[in-house]
C-alpha cells in the first residue's frame, strides 16, 4: 500500500509568518504534488515535481514556494503567510510513468493563518 | 481551458436508494477521467477511472460511463449504504504528468440508515 506522510497535521501561524509543510512518500514514486482544498473549489494544484531538484508550477502557485530535496521528500514553503492561505493542504505522489496512473494522497495539513 | 462541473453540492439518501451524481467536463483531446472519494479525516482516494479505450469503469458497486458526445461522466450506484457517506470528486487527468488532476467542487453524500 502506498504511503504519503504529512507533517505537521495542524499548524497555526500569524500573518507574515514563515511556514514549512513537509511531505514524505515511501512508494518510490517519481511525481509528487501539493494541493490545497477549499470549500467550493475541490482541490487545486499548487506545485509539483517529477524528481529531486525539479519543480513545476501548478494552477495556484502565488505565495508558495516548494522544494524537492530527495525522491522521498517534498516541502511547501509559505514565506509571508496571509489569511487567504488558510486551507487544508494535501501532498500526493504518483508513478507518473503509466497512463491512468493513480495518485496517492496524504491525510492533509490544516493551516490557519490568523 | 480545463473545467469540471459538479452542480450537486450535497445529496441525501436513505439506505438502499439509487445514487446518481452528475459531472460534466470541458477539455481538449481525450482525457482520463476519475472519481475520487474522500472520507472524513482522510485524503482523497481513487474510486474508479475510465479512459477513452474502455468508456466505462466500476468499483465497489459504483459505475461511471464516459460519454464523449455530451462530455459527461456521471457516477451511479444501485443501492447505497451508510458507509458510502463521503465526498465524491469528479476529476480530470491531464498533461504528460497524469497526476496533474483537475478536481470538481465535490458532492457530499449523506446516507441515512
Amino acid at each position: 500500500e502506498a504511503a504519503v506522510t504529512q507533517s505537521p497535521r495542524n499548524k497555526v501561524t500569524v500573518t507574515g509568518g514563515n511556514v514549512t509543510l513537509s511531505c514524505r512518500q515511501t512508494n518510490s514514486h517519481n511525481y509528487m504534488y501539493w494541493y490545497r482544498q477549499d470549500t467550493g473549489h475541490g482541490l487545486r494544484l499548487i506545485h509539483y515535481s517529477y524528481g529531486a531538484g525539479n519543480l513545476q508550477i501548478g494552477d495556484v502557485p502565488d505565495g508558495y514556494k516548494a522544494t524537492r530535496t530527495t525522491q522521498e521528500d517534498f516541502f511547501l514553503l509559505l514565506e509571508l503567510a496571509s489569511p487567504s492561505q488558510t486551507s487544508l493542504y494535501f501532498c500526493a505522489s504518483s508513478d507518473g510513468q503509466r497512463a491512468n496512473t493513480e495518485v496517492f494522497f496524504g491525510k492533509g495539513t490544516r493551516l490557519t493563518v490568523v | 481551458g480545463n473545467s469540471v462541473t459538479q452542480m450537486q453540492g450535497q445529496v441525501t439518501l436513505s439506505e438502499e436508494e439509487f445514487l446518481f451524481i452528475n459531472c460534466t467536463y470541458s477539455t481538449t483531446g481525450y482525457p482520463t477521467l476519475f472519481w475520487y472519494v474522500q472520507y472524513p479525516g482522510e485524503g482523497p482516494q481513487l474510486l474508479l477511472k475510465v479512459t477513452t479505450a474502455n468508456n466505462k469503469g466500476s468499483s465497489r458497486g459504483f459505475e461511471a460511463t464516459y460519454d464523449k458526445g455530451t462530455t459527461s461522466f456521471h457516477l451511479q450506484k444501485a443501492s447505497v449504504q451508510e458507509s458510502d457517506s463521503a465526498v465524491y470528486y469528479c476529476v480530470l487527468g491531464r498533461g504528460s504528468a497524469l497526476g496533474r488532476l483537475h478536481f470538481g467542487a465535490g458532492t457530499q453524500l449523506i446516507v441515512i440508515p
